[in-house]
Formats: structure tokens, sequence, C-alpha cells
């Protein structure tokens, strides 16, 4: 089983749509999570932390489930500008510190 | 701030040379990351620095890759000899505090070694 695991899509919606990515991990003991976004050819960007109480900015919801241990991205009223790849990241700290990203999930929003 | 600074954006290389990758951080950040991207393995943490001190080097994949940190506002990966299947984007990150932040990526470096 991998450490992280995301669904690689790609996710194909209208604009205006809702949709929802899951991200799982394995390490129960994983400290701090994050969305990051890529465009294509470009860096990875954060888009958001997440915590364990579920944090909002804009359009964009970001959960944690610990004890089902997954996090998640909600994106509401998408736009054509919110195609990319969301990279799930989880931080391990028990033993020294590990920064493990998922293989990403594509996203394509269309007009 | 300038971000994150790489050096250089596109090398080309044949098998057997030696690739030297430079990194810049953001002035302040205590940690520094470096990382490879491919298709198949997606993105992987080579190494990463605190203080300019190598902190976990369990993700360099051979005794081929080396990084160092001479001081706080550089960093090197080196690759030597480089191989085809070294074929990929590198990237450098920072970080200001602690690993639970933020991490700041450079631009990448896309290697092709032939």
């Amino acid at each position: 089983r991998k450490e992280v695991e995301q669904d690689p899509g790609p996710f194909n919606v209208p604009e205006g749509a809702t949709v929802a990515f899951n991200c799982t991990y394995s390490n129960s003991a994983s400290q701090s999570f994050f969305w990051y976004r890529q465009d294509c050819r470009k860096e990875p960007k954060l888009l958001m932390s997440v915590y364990s109480s579920g944090n909002e900015d804009g359009r964009f919801t970001a959960q944690l489930n610990r004890a089902s241990q997954y996090i998640s991205l909600l994106i509401r009223d998408s736009k054509l500008s919110d195609s990319a790849t969301y990279l799930c990241v989880v931080n391990e700290g028990t033993g020294g510190f590990k920064t493990i990203f998922g293989a990403g999930t594509r996203l394509f929003v269309k007009a | 701030d300038a971000g994150v600074i790489q050096s250089p954006r596109h090398e080309v290389t044949e098998m057997g040379q030696e690739v030297t990758l430079r990194c810049k951080p953001i002035s302040g950040h205590d940690y520094l990351f470096w990382y490879r991207q491919t298709m198949m393995r997606g993105l992987e943490l080579l190494i990463y620095f605190n203080n300019n001190v190598p902190i976990d080097d369990s993700g360099m994949p051979e005794d081929r890759f080396s990084a160092k940190m001479p001081n706080a506002s550089f960093s090197t990966l080196k690759i030597q000899p480089s191989e085809p299947r070294d074929s990929a984007v590198y990237f450098c990150a920072s970080s200001l505090r602690t690993f639970a932040d933020t991490q700041y990526f450079g631009p990448g470096t896309r290697l092709t070694v032939l």
C-alpha cells in the first residue's frame, strides 16, 4: 500500500460544478497535511493547509479525518483556471521528518 | 523576495557526464529540500537540510547523487556520473522554521541525460 494515495483522475467537470478529491495516508502518526496545486510544467504551490477542524478558503474547503486517515478537498463553482493537478501532502514527524507527496489528481474544467 | 531560485532551468547532457544543479533558498528560511519529479514516480524527496546541515538523505537514490549546502543561501545537487534514468525535473524548496511550514518551490531544473 502506498504511503499517500490519490485518485489520478482525470476529473473532467463543467464550469460551475462542485468537485471533490480524497487522499488517504497510511501512517496514523502523520502530523500535518496540505493541498498543493501544480500547473503543467510549473512548480507545486501551496493551495491550503488542512486542519483537524476543517478549513475553508473562498471556494475551497479542506477536511481531515484522522480516524479514517484521509483528507479531502472540495472545490465549489469551478473555474477554468482551476484546471491543474492537485497534490496531497503528508508530513510524518515520528523518528525523523518525512514529507510525502501523493501522485496528484488531475482536474480539467471545461467551458 | 525573489522566491527560490534554481539554475540552470534546463540541462541536457550525455551519459557519464557530471551534472550540478544549484539552488538559492528564500532568505531567512531554515529548511531546504531537494525533490525529483518523474511521470512514473511522482514527486520524491531526495534530501533536506536544516540550518545548512543535512538531516535525512535516505531519499537519495544512489551514491552517484550528492548534495551540499555550504551556507544559508546556496545548495547544490550533484550527479556523477549521470545516467539516462536520472532524467527528471529537480525541484528545490525551502521553508521557514519547521517541517510543518509551507514549502516554497523553485521553478525546477529539467534534466535530460542522453
